[in-house]
């Protein structure tokens, strides 16, 4: 069974422009969360997507959004990226929405310069 | 916001010893999680913790759930070069939410 895929792995952006990342969940995986992850805050939850639904927000500025597709496949967004927005970004999977075993993807890389 | 108090913050022990660290919270979670992430990579759950006072093994790793249910160790076994990394431990306070608060880590060195 394939695991969580997150696409790009690295991405380099200019501030002020705006960015989408990829996932794609466990096969059968109905749950999709997103989370930053940096050196001073660690790993900080985002939001978490079910059916298509966002189910929970993090404390983020809405530069931050996400969606959700019926094939569970999710993708967030960054608009006006700023210097502070470098971070390591993980998606995990749940198989449905509340189930706290969550499978991570090996993340994608963000840098704002 | 929750929050989750992880120690040690960094171990660096010697190949062969035994490893114990935990998280505490002032919060009441309804399951804990311990994942360990390398460099490069998302972290890999390791053992998950659903009622208060279970003890769970996976190997050479052990974890409790505090009886408080506020609180978790992991301990590690016999440590090899390849348990480095760092642990992280993670709380689910509320069952219908997929959401995960998370320890600030420990970082594990081991030397051969």
């Amino acid at each position: 069974k394939a695991g969580v895929t997150q696409t790009p792995r690295y991405l380099i952006k200019t501030r002020g422009q705006q960015v989408t990342l990829s996932c794609s969940p466990i096969s059968g995986h109905r749950s999709v969360s997103w989370y930053q992850q940096t050196p001073g805050q660690g790993l900080q939850f985002l939001f978490e997507y079910f059916s298509e639904t966002q189910r929970n927000k993090g404390n983020f500025p809405g530069r931050f959004s996400g969606r959700q597709f019926s094939n569970s496949r999710s993708e967030m967004n960054v608009s006006t990226l700023e210097l502070g927005d470098s971070a390591l970004y993980l998606c995990a999977s749940t198989s449905q929405g509340g189930v706290a075993e969550a499978f991570f993807g090996q993340g994608t890389r963000l840098t704002v310069v | 916001g929750q929050q989750l108090n992880q120690s040690p913050q960094s171990m660096f022990i010697q190949e062969g010893e035994d490893v114990s660290m935990n998280c505490t919270s002032s919060s009441i979670f309804n399951t804990w999680l311990w994942y360990k992430q390398e460099p490069g990579e998302g972290p890999v759950l390791l053992i998950a913790l659903y009622k208060a006072g279970e003890l769970t093994s996976n190997g050479r790793l052990t974890a409790q759930f505090g009886i408080t249910r506020k609180d978790s160790f992991l301990n590690i076994s016999a440590s090899i070069p390849s348990d480095v990394g760092i642990y992280f431990c993670a709380g689910q306070l509320d069952s219908n939410t997929g959401k995960l608060i998370f320890g600030q880590g420990t970082t594990l060195q081991v030397k051969p």
